[in-house]
């Protein structure tokens, strides 16, 4: 089975520097999709950024961007130049195969401080 | 375009009630899904259907039922309601129902049962 592991329960930023979320994952698919959403208070599950395993390039958009490691399972989501609008919950997610469904890890609180 | 909405927002129950959610996938997408995100947890797969028919089912009791209709939209029926029910329930839309499509979340129904 699939699996998604977030092992940062809490993180904290000062406003203007970069921080950098962790997320391993457990798959023996070869085509596969990662994402990171993000959940503020307003509990709406926001899509951040997708990667496709196939593709050797990581997904960047504006100030995200992620460090996919396919050989070590490994998808880091990193946010440069952070603003107080960046604090939420994020939640690293799978799905691949014939498996349609989100598997997500149990999330990171991102907490950016002024 | 409007995103995908969900109805109500809050709703309250007593053990035993049964309660019924509704969702409306983004236009043009066929697919929806539902997800149970528990206080402090990352939300978990209950149900896929795509063009009416169920794809997929989680790890959850058949007091839990679904259906879709012609217009795409979808609901979540839950029986004999339990206290651990209690979460906030997720719907996401996307196009297909494969793992390339990506999923897009309303802003859930909170759920909570006295």
């Amino acid at each position: 089975a699939q699996t998604v592991t977030q092992s940062q329960p809490e993180m904290s930023v000062q406003e203007a520097e970069t921080v950098t979320l962790s997320c391993t994952y457990d798959t023996s698919e070869s085509d596969y999709y990662l994402f990171w959403y993000k959940q503020p208070p307003s509990r709406q599950m926001i899509l951040v950024i997708r990667q496709e395993a196939y593709k050797q390039q990581n997904a960047t958009e504006n100030r995200f961007s992620v460090n996919f490691q396919k050989a070590a399972k490994s998808f880091s989501l990193k946010i440069s130049d952070s603003q107080l609008g960046d604090a939420a919950m994020y939640f690293c997610a799978y799905t691949g195969g014939s498996n349609y469904k989100l598997t997500f890890g149990k999330g990171t609180l991102l907490t950016v401080n002024p | 375009d409007a995103g995908v909405t969900q109805s109500p927002t809050h709703l309250i129950k007593t053990r035993g009630q049964h309660v019924t959610l509704r969702c409306s996938p983004i236009s043009g997408h066929k697919s929806v899904s539902w997800y149970q995100q528990v206080l402090g947890q990352g939300p978990q797969f209950i149900f896929q259907y795509y063009e009416k028919e169920e794809r997929g089912r989680g790890n959850f009791p058949d007091r839990f039922s679904a259906r879709q209709f012609p217009n795409y939209s979808s609901e979540l029926n839950v029986n004999a309601l339990l206290l651990g029910d209690s979460a906030l329930y997720l719907c996401a839309s996307s196009f297909s129902a494969v793992s390339t499509d990506t999923q897009y979340f309303g802003p859930g129904t909170r759920l909570t049962v006295l």
